[in-house]
């Protein structure tokens, strides 16, 4: 059974810093890696998807690596804002199967201090 | 239209009640999916439509009970809950099931459920 970790659970950064989440599965057989962003109380926003013959993604402020062999992705955030505060998810969708389901991480809260 | 609506933001019912739960988008995808998300912890699957049709199950108590009337709406009805399903419960599409490479699920805002 594909489990999904994430650490640090909780990060505080002061503005500006460059930081890094760190998310690891157990399972290296997958498709697809997702990093998501929730506000508290809110839904989901999809950041960066890499595909499992990928090694990184860009967006922005926003990098994402994946290291399929090991079971790790991270997701690099540069020069960090007030803006940034938030819980980030990793999701990964298992392959081998027909349907788009993705196992969520543990989750990293993330507060940058201004 | 790139987003997915879902009403009622807050829901609060006691334990006798029925309500639903409903989600909506207007980009085009075939398959939807209902989560569950409880306080601190990621979000949990429980329902896959695929082309309006019901594709996985994730051995969720008949209380919950799923519809997808078309390819648009998707609805999650609630009979006889109980307190412990008090969750935020996250509706999404993508453009399909399968495994294509553009197959991002977005995410509606959820509906806040409390059961008394």
């Amino acid at each position: 059974k594909q489990e999904v970790t994430q650490i640090p659970a909780a990060l505080s950064v002061p503005e500006g810093e460059n930081l890094v989440l760190n998310c690891s599965f157990t399972d290296s057989a997958i498709y697809n890696l997702q990093w998501f962003r929730q506000d508290p109380g809110k839904g989901l926003t999809s950041l960066l998807l890499i595909q499992s013959s990928q090694r990184e993604q860009t967006s922005g402020r926003l990098n994402a690596s994946l290291d399929k062999s090991s079971g790790r992705s991270t997701l690099y955030i540069a020069a960090s804002q007030p803006g940034d505060s938030a819980t980030y998810l990793c999701a990964v969708r298992g392959d081998g199967g027909a349907t788009n389901k993705l196992i969520f991480g543990t989750g990293t809260l993330l507060a940058v201090q201004p | 239209d790139t987003e997915v609506t879902q009403t009622p933001k807050h829901l609060v019912m006691g334990m006798t009640n029925k309500k639903s739960l409903k989600c909506e988008q207007h980009m085009g995808h075939r398959a939807m999916y209902w989560y569950k998300q409880k306080a601190k912890k990621p979000p949990e699957l429980m329902f896959v439509y695929s082309y309006e049709k019901l594709s996985i199950n994730e051995s969720v108590p008949s209380r919950f009970s799923p519809e997808c009337p078309n390819s648009s709406l998707l609805n999650l009805h609630l009979h006889a809950l109980q307190p412990e399903d008090s969750a935020l419960y996250l509706c999404a599409s993508s453009q399909d099931s399968g495994g294509s490479g553009a197959n991002v699920l977005t995410f509606g805002a959820g509906s806040r459920l409390t059961v008394l």
